[in-house]
């Protein structure tokens, strides 16, 4: 069983679309993260909740639009795409809310903005 | 910035060989972790080091942290084929969200 699962793992659309990207875990674990890689590998933190609840919220666009429907899930949705958004966007969990814990990702999705 | 900085940015190793990466940081922190990140894969955790840890081992990998010179290095030994990868260091706070670098790209050559 795959302890984080994003769904899809390629997304390729137009500018201006809406998009949603799904992460779902297994290990029960409470913090769930979303993250984006750019082009150079760089891993920039972009929302973090705990128990459904938002805790952190770096500084996004309003367009990306988290949401945590129960504590196993977080989404992604990002409305008006545009080409700067192509990248690819990791969920990640920990257990507890302390910041000496290992997290856990899922594989990525890429997203191409054409 | 907490940043991490990793180096170098690539290294190609023959198979059998050590490989070592560095990671500067630049404020105080409360733990450092590395990760490995395979080609279209996601992070994998390796290890973490606390601010009181001086040396950790884990298999193959010691990690060593040097909180007065803010950096800390990685070391693979008998390095594998498998072992290529990206490796990231990422430091954090009791406040803060963890912070990575942009990682060494590691080649193993058989």
């Amino acid at each position: 069983d795959t302890a984080v699962s994003q769904t899809p793992k390629y997304l390729v659309t137009q500018m201006g679309n809406d998009k949603s990207i799904k992460c779902e875990q297994n290990l029960g674990h409470d913090t769930m993260y979303w993250y984006k890689q750019d082009s150079k590998k760089f891993l920039k933190i972009m929302f973090s909740y705990n128990n459904k609840e938002l805790i952190i919220n770096e500084t996004v666009p309003n367009r990306f639009s988290p949401k945590s429907p129960d504590k196993a899930h977080l989404n992604l949705h990002i409305n008006s795409l545009e080409l700067g958004d192509s990248a690819v966007y990791f969920c990640a969990t920990q257990a507890g809310t302390g910041r000496d814990q290992p997290q856990h990702f899922g594989d990525g999705t890429r997203l191409s903005i054409l | 910035s907490q940043q991490g900085e990793e180096d170098p940015q690539a290294l190609s190793i023959q198979e059998g060989e050590n490989a070592t990466m560095n990671c500067s940081y630049k404020t105080s922190i409360n733990n450092l972790q590395w990760y490995r990140q395979n080609s279209g894969r996601g992070l994998v955790h390796l290890i973490l080091i606390r601010s009181n840890e001086r040396e950790k081992h884990s298999g193959r990998l010691r990690v060593t942290l040097d909180t007065s010179k803010k950096s800390s290095s990685l070391l693979i030994t008998a390095s594998r084929a498998a072992d290529t990868a990206s490796y990231f260091c990422a430091t954090g706070t009791t406040n803060t969200p963890l912070v990575f670098g942009k990682g060494t790209r590691l080649s193993v050559i058989a």
